[in-house]
């Protein structure tokens, strides 16, 4: 089946505007992650969604940084007023239901640039 | 809060050698332990996993086993070949009491030559 889609797959944009980063999740998943990974941080979490839960929201980095998932499903990070060192890789993984295996299923990531 | 730690690269090895990457954490619960693989140009993918003290994961010819006394995971590989060049990251995550949300090491990148 289809794995976790994410898009665009790269994106070049100014430092102080706004971007959105879409992650499509695996059918069927309902615990979502954001990660980003950059040269000086490494592998981040950024947020985690769990169903209808709340989302744990410990890892954003600023509240320049904000997520959603409509329906359960589809997932959007948005950065406003880019800065140069938002630049990184963003990736989204999902996992199937609670008491499914522990494996995280990662999209390609979307390469974000802040010029 | 947890962390995990691994061994800094770049690892430069020969085809056929032997490989260890060395992995700590530091953990409250009781964490699962992961090894991640990111082949150039790729994406994260799983490579083994352990879910509790003396599981030992393997796959492809890895292997790595869950300490508890000594909190690691280091990660073997008895002959590398040149198609395991890639970088690797170590992770734990608590499913129970953290959501399950991974917790990675630095990476640690491995380029193995004919």
């Amino acid at each position: 089946g289809a794995g976790v889609s994410q898009s665009p797959s790269n994106k070049v944009t100014e430092k102080g505007k706004d971007v959105e980063l879409r992650c499509d999740p695996i059918s069927g998943h309902t615990a979502l992650y954001w990660y980003r990974q950059s040269l000086g941080q490494g592998l981040e979490f950024l947020i985690y969604f769990q169903g209808n839960s709340a989302p744990d929201k410990s890892g954003l980095p600023s509240d320049r940084f904000s997520a959603e998932r409509t329906g359960g499903s589809v997932s959007t990070l948005t950065i406003q007023r880019t800065q140069q060192e938002d630049s990184a890789v963003y990736l989204c993984a999902s996992r199937g239901g609670r008491d499914s295996s522990y494996e995280q299923y990662f999209g390609p990531g979307t390469r974000l640039t802040v010029t | 809060g947890n962390s995990v730690t691994q061994m800094e690269g770049p690892v430069t090895l020969s085809e056929e050698a032997f490989l260890t990457i060395n992995c700590t954490y530091t953990a409250t619960g009781y964490p699962s332990l992961f090894w991640y693989v990111q082949y150039p140009g790729e994406g994260l993918q799983l490579l083994l996993k352990a879910t509790k003290a003396d599981d030992k994961g393997s796959n492809k010819g890895f292997e790595a086993t869950y300490r508890k006394e000594t909190t690691s995971f280091h990660l073997e590989k008895g002959s590398v070949q040149v198609s395991d060049s890639a970088v690797y990251f170590c992770a734990l995550s608590d499913l129970r009491n953290q959501g399950g949300k991974l917790i990675f090491g630095q990476g640690t990148e491995l380029s193995v030559k004919p």
